[in-house]
């Protein structure tokens, strides 16, 4: 089966910018995704990168694309406690989204 | 508000018996899906819909089964829960096929015991 890897756990102080990591495996993928659950809660689309771009950002939030490597990453900058969350990264394959583990992301004051 | 409702919140249910999820959207998206949430495996999905009448298999569809009978309702049953089934079930929809801005459901814990 397809992977797509995350670390499970990330622990950030109030303020600084966190990084979270994925590896993907489907070098075709068009679309790369973030999501963020919050707990008890659904998947809510946080964003996303078109393949062909290196690099995309949306306020507080960076995604860098390493299509070589298969690498993409979302920076929170100014990490907030209202940040901590579940995140998720994506891959599209086959007309459907292929999920990473999730990043549990900590933030403490 | 526009969005995808999933019921029960959550369920206790003993090993054997059968069990329907329900999911229902309002948004009139024709494709649908089936996740399933376990810690350490992120989400995998059982089964999709592409849209009303059709139905397919995802990565982990043993022990579940599937129908749309219209573009709203996308119900999953198992038919003999097992303890392995114990997890979060995620209903999700897209406007389209290879529409990636999947909105979701809020979820269903079951647990089997």
């Amino acid at each position: 089966g397809e992977d797509v890897e995350q670390s499970l756990f990330l622990s950030v102080r109030e303020g600084d910018s966190s990084v979270i990591n994925c590896t993907y495996t489907d070098s075709s993928s068009t679309y790369l995704y973030w999501y963020k659950q919050e707990p008890g809660a659904g998947l809510q689309l946080l964003t996303y990168i078109f393949s062909n771009m290196d690099m995309k950002q949306d306020q507080r939030l960076t995604v860098l694309l390493n299509k070589k490597d298969k690498h993409l990453s979302l920076r929170i900058a100014d990490t907030q406690t209202g940040d901590s969350a579940i995140y998720f990264c994506a891959e599209s394959m086959a007309d459907k989204l292929i999920f990473g583990t999730g990043t549990r992301l900590q933030v403490f004051p | 508000i526009a969005g995808i409702t999933q019921a029960p919140t959550s369920q206790i249910l003993a090993a054997g018996r059968r069990m329907t999820l329900r999911c229902t959207q309002d948004m009139r998206h024709n494709a649908m899906y089936w996740y399933r949430q376990d810690l350490g495996l992120g989400l995998r999905l059982i089964h999709y819909s592409n849209t009303a009448g059709t139905t397919g298999k995802g990565e982990v569809p043993d022990g579940y089964s599937v129908s749309r009978a219209n573009t709203d309702d996308f119900p999953l049953t198992l038919a003999s829960a097992v303890p392995s089934q114990t997890s979060v079930y995620f209903c999700a929809s897209s406007e389209q096929v290879g529409d990636y801005g999947y909105t979701f459901g809020s979820g269903t814990r079951l647990t089997v015991v």
